[in-house]
């Protein structure tokens, strides 16, 4: 089926491990985005992509790694996981920049870190 | 710096009213409105360009004011499936070309028979 999909839906790690978050779409839109959802700070921005091998920092992307080899994929990686990187991750795609198009985004990923 | 949304929370009976405002600081070439429901993932509503106009959706509909840097969203009639958190998406300039969006950090609206 069309659309966008994240994988695993659920993930517990340890400390210091690194975790891999799956994002795949479908449309072959030009934009992807990762956000981290946490409580009491809506959704922050954590990298972004305009294209295949074009990426971007957001609002926090410490600790976080991206790739775009593709442009249906759009890997995000926690090299060293630490607890505070617990949380929900969305990822989203756009068929362009955001201004005039809407961001479709997937069913997240809810990773917990012990 | 993340837009801010007011009220953080409202409670409403079905049939009610309701108005959601979100204040940006930057300049804003388009505000994006989304609503969550409960362990799922964020759904477009609608997008507002540059303009001042209105757009509608359902019973919802929205207002932006770019000179006040500003968005509202109005709820008419409200239903019990409008229950969940609205996020504003405001869209500025972020350099090289590009924009980005900026989203509150949300209004959790419940609405109850």
């Amino acid at each position: 089926d069309a659309g966008i999909t994240q994988s695993p839906r659920y993930k517990i790690t340890e400390t210091g491990r690194q975790v891999t978050l799956m994002c795949h779409q479908t449309w072959s839109h030009s934009y992807m985005f990762w956000y981290r959802q946490d409580l009491g700070h809506g959704l922050r921005l954590i990298y972004y992509s305009a294209a295949a091998d074009i990426t971007d920092k957001g609002e926090v992307p410490d600790g976080y790694v991206v790739s775009r080899s593709k442009t249906e994929n759009f890997p995000l990686t926690l090299e060293s996981a630490t607890r505070s990187q617990t949380s929900v991750y969305f990822c989203a795609s756009s068929e362009s920049g955001t201004m005039s198009q809407p961001q479709h985004f997937g069913d997240g990923t809810r990773l917990s870190i012990l | 710096q993340q837009p801010v949304q007011s009220p953080q929370a409202v409670i409403l009976r079905e049939g009610e009213d309701a108005v959601i405002n979100c204040s940006s600081s930057k300049a804003l070439y388009s505000v994006h409105w989304y609503r969550q429901k409960h362990g799922e993932a964020p759904v477009f509503l609608m997008i507002l360009l540059k303009g001042g106009e209105q757009k509608g959706h359902e019973k919802i509909s929205a207002s932006f004011n770019e000179k006040k840097q500003q968005s509202s969203l109005y709820l008419t009639a409200s239903q019990l499936s409008y229950s969940g958190t609205y996020f504003c998406g405001p869209n500025a300039y972020s350099g090289a070309g590009s924009y980005q969006l900026t989203f509150g950090k949300g209004t959790k609206l419940s609405v109850i028979p």
